[in-house]
């Protein structure tokens, strides 16, 4: 069956340390990767997208993430947290090959950034 | 592309009581899904339209529940005789193409009394 799973529920990092959000994801067919955050009473804004090609992808507001199939990971990192990356972090993986590229979420990441 | 726009973002009801929201996507997707969050989890999938279509229902989806897209626009979700466990976010997301990303609007959330 088709999961996504987020190990740490919660993470904690002072302002201008690294950051490193691990998923993992297990599915068949070829996967469709995301990451989006969301802030308190919102809704989901998408950070960064992997479809094929690069591994390596960049996202917005200084985030990337690599893809490694060989460990069905998607680990969301950040060189540098500022104090408005604090929020909830989801990892998405899209059904290709449901014809419908519906999602399955992870259960999310809360960030809390110290300052 | 001004988003996507739920309405309304906060319904308080009554246990018993029906309650319709409503999702406009982005004018051009042609794709329009909706997701339930609960508190400390991740969205889960309801259904999923494609223009006027309803080609996916979750099991989640009672009986209670029903989504209409007409003319392939706007879509309403329609809950009835609402239960306590009815109580989450309800989430909007479209999207154009088969690999365009989804985006999301920032949902209705239903409080059940």
């Amino acid at each position: 069956a088709q999961s996504v799973t987020q190990p740490d529920i919660h993470i904690t990092v002072s302002e201008g340390a690294s950051l490193e959000l691990r998923c993992n994801y297990s599915y068949g067919a070829t996967p469709y990767l995301f990451w989006y955050v969301q802030s308190p009473g919102q809704g989901l804004q998408l950070l960064l997208k992997y479809f094929s090609g690069d591994t390596l992808v960049q996202g917005i507001k200084g985030f990337e993430a690599e893809f490694k199939r060989s460990q069905s990971s998607f680990n969301l990192r950040k060189p540098s947290v500022h104090w408005s990356d604090a929020a909830e972090y989801f990892c998405a993986v899209g059904l290709s090959a449901s014809g419908t590229y519906k999602y399955i979420f992870g259960t999310g990441t809360r960030l809390k950034v110290l300052a | 592309d001004t988003g996507v726009s739920q309405n309304p973002r906060h319904k308080i009801t009554k246990r018993g009581q029906n309650v319709t929201f409503r999702c406009d996507p982005i004018s051009e997707h042609n794709r329009l899904y909706w997701y339930r969050q609960t508190l400390g989890q991740g969205p889960e999938f309801l259904t999923y339209f494609q223009n006027e279509a309803q080609l996916e229902k979750s099991r989640l989806l009672s009986d209670r529940f029903s989504a209409e897209r007409p003319k392939g626009s706007f879509s309403t979700l329609e809950i009835q005789r609402t239960e306590q466990g009815d109580s989450a976010m309800y989430l909007c997301a479209s999207s154009q193409g088969t690999n365009q990303p989804q985006h999301f609007g920032d949902g209705t959330r239903l409080s059940i009394l």
